[in-house]
């Protein structure tokens, strides 16, 4: 399973942008980045997507690099109902049983 | 829309009986689901991959004659714990994706919380 590195953790003040990397140096070319997140005793929740290209939609924005070797989930102004765990997984092709596999995540705290 | 149910949300049952959780995708068809396993503190962990009309792909380390897997349409699975011990209380939480290509979502139920005395 190719393997991503994310922060243990990170806190940001409630309003303010929030910046949380993820590394994927053995990203190959077909594997798509997504991103979930799991707020305290649920299930994980789809935020975002991407392959290529940078990624916008009504919950976050997504920032690849050139390379695909790292990716940024961006959340414009960080709210209370944002702290949760953020996962970022490269997606098994369907012949690999189109399987997410998940790491440890980053812990995000929001401080008002 | 993409809405997963899980049935029950929790259950507390005693060491040595079996315990169904029902996994149900109620506005699309699901044909391939998941179940993932999760400890306190911990990631979620795949346990196997549910293909609805065929058996489970259970990932390495799993026994499939502890957790048994049964797809039987495209919008249920469900996975029993037989004869359940205190190891085995743990967060169950299953995932759907519709028959679409490798790059579209997965969907999470609410998970089930199971506690085994």
């Amino acid at each position: 399973d190719a393997k991503t590195t994310q922060p243990n953790s990170m806190e940001s003040n409630e309003e303010e942008p929030v910046h949380l990397p993820c590394n994927h140096s053995t990203i190959s070319g077909t594997d798509y980045i997504h991103w979930y997140r799991q707020l305290p005793s649920q299930g994980p929740e789809y935020v975002i997507h991407g392959l290529t290209s940078n990624v916008n939609n009504r919950m976050a924005s997504l920032a690849i690099a050139e390379d695909r070797k790292s990716s940024t989930l961006i959340l414009h102004r960080a709210t209370l109902r944002d702290a949760a765990v953020y996962y970022c997984i490269l997606r098994q092709p369907m012949e690999y049983g189109n399987k997410l596999v998940f790491g440890a995540g980053t812990i995000l705290r929001v401080k008002s | 829309g993409a809405v997963v149910s899980q049935h029950p949300s929790w259950v507390i049952c005693k060491s040595g009986t079996s315990v169904k959780i029902e996994c149900r995708s109620l506005d699309f068809q699901a044909t391939t689901m998941f179940w993932y396993r999760q400890f306190p503190k911990q990631s979620l962990m795949l346990m196997a991959t549910s293909n609805e009309g065929s058996k489970a792909t259970y990932e390495q380390g799993v026994e499939k004659d502890k957790f048994l897997i049964n797809h039987a349409s495209l919008t249920l699975s469900t996975l029993t714990v037989t004869s359940a011990h205190p190891e085995d209380s743990s967060f169950y939480i299953c995932s759907a994706t519709p028959g679409r290509p490798y790059q579209e979502t997965q969907y999470f139920g609410p998970g089930t919380r199971l506690l085994v005395l």
